[in-house]
């Protein structure tokens, strides 16, 4: 069965610190990962997505993950998070279907 | 036009009611996704319509019932809901080739008495 977890599901960080968000997947075949961004009272949007190549992918707003096979993993980063992050940020696989793990919120200060 | 446009934004209905929450997107994308999200909660999938032939159906309650008239137009019909229901319901579409990168709407959040 294919599943997506995330391991944080609420981070508090300070305007500039850096952000790292964990998530893991298990599926058994070859699936297609993304993050997902919902930021408050607006709809789910596509930050960046990996499908073969380079695992480093660069997505929108300064956004970054890393696709590490054999740690089944899928990490979101940002050097310098900003007060607009703050949103709840969604991993998501596909392998025959969208499967989406539970979400972190974030929470930045400013 | 890059939008999937859903309406109603907010419906209230009671558990006899019948009513649709409606889709429709026009950047020629042939596959439509209907998903369930409850408060705090990940999106849920329920149903997938590829070339307008529901191809997925998440085992919902058949008090859901999905229609895809044509390529852009996509409905959830709600027949005899329960309180439980309540919830955001996303519609969604996607390409193909890349029949994997979805783009959402902006949600109907349904609230059923």
């Amino acid at each position: 069965a294919q599943s997506v977890s995330q391991h944080n599901h609420h981070v508090i960080l300070s305007e500039a610190a850096s952000l790292e968000l964990g998530c893991n997947y298990s599926y058994g075949g070859t699936v297609n990962l993304f993050w997902y961004v919902q930021y408050p009272g607006q709809h789910l949007q596509l930050l960046l997505k990996y499908f073969s190549g380079d695992p480093l992918v660069k997505g929108i707003k300064g956004f970054e993950a890393e696709f590490i096979k054999s740690k089944f993993s899928f990490n979101l980063r940002k050097p310098s998070v900003q007060w607009s992050d703050t949103a709840e940020y969604f991993c998501a696989g596909y392998g025959n279907k969208l499967v989406f793990g539970a979400g972190t919120i974030l929470r930045v200060k400013s | 036009d890059t939008e999937v446009t859903q309406t109603p934004k907010h419906l209230v209905m009671g558990m006899t009611n019948k009513k649709s929450l409606k889709c429709e997107q026009h950047m020629g994308h042939r596959a439509m996704y209907w998903y369930k999200q409850k408060a705090k909660k990940p999106p849920e999938l329920m149903f997938v319509y590829s070339y307008e032939k529901l191809s997925i159906n998440e085992s919902v309650p058949s008090r859901f019932s999905p229609e895809c008239p044509n390529s852009s137009l996509l409905n959830l019909h709600l027949h005899a809901l329960q309180p439980e229901d309540s919830a955001l319901y996303l519609c969604a579409s996607s390409p193909p080739p890349r029949a994997n990168v979805l783009t959402f709407g902006a949600g109907s959040r349904l609230t059923v008495l």
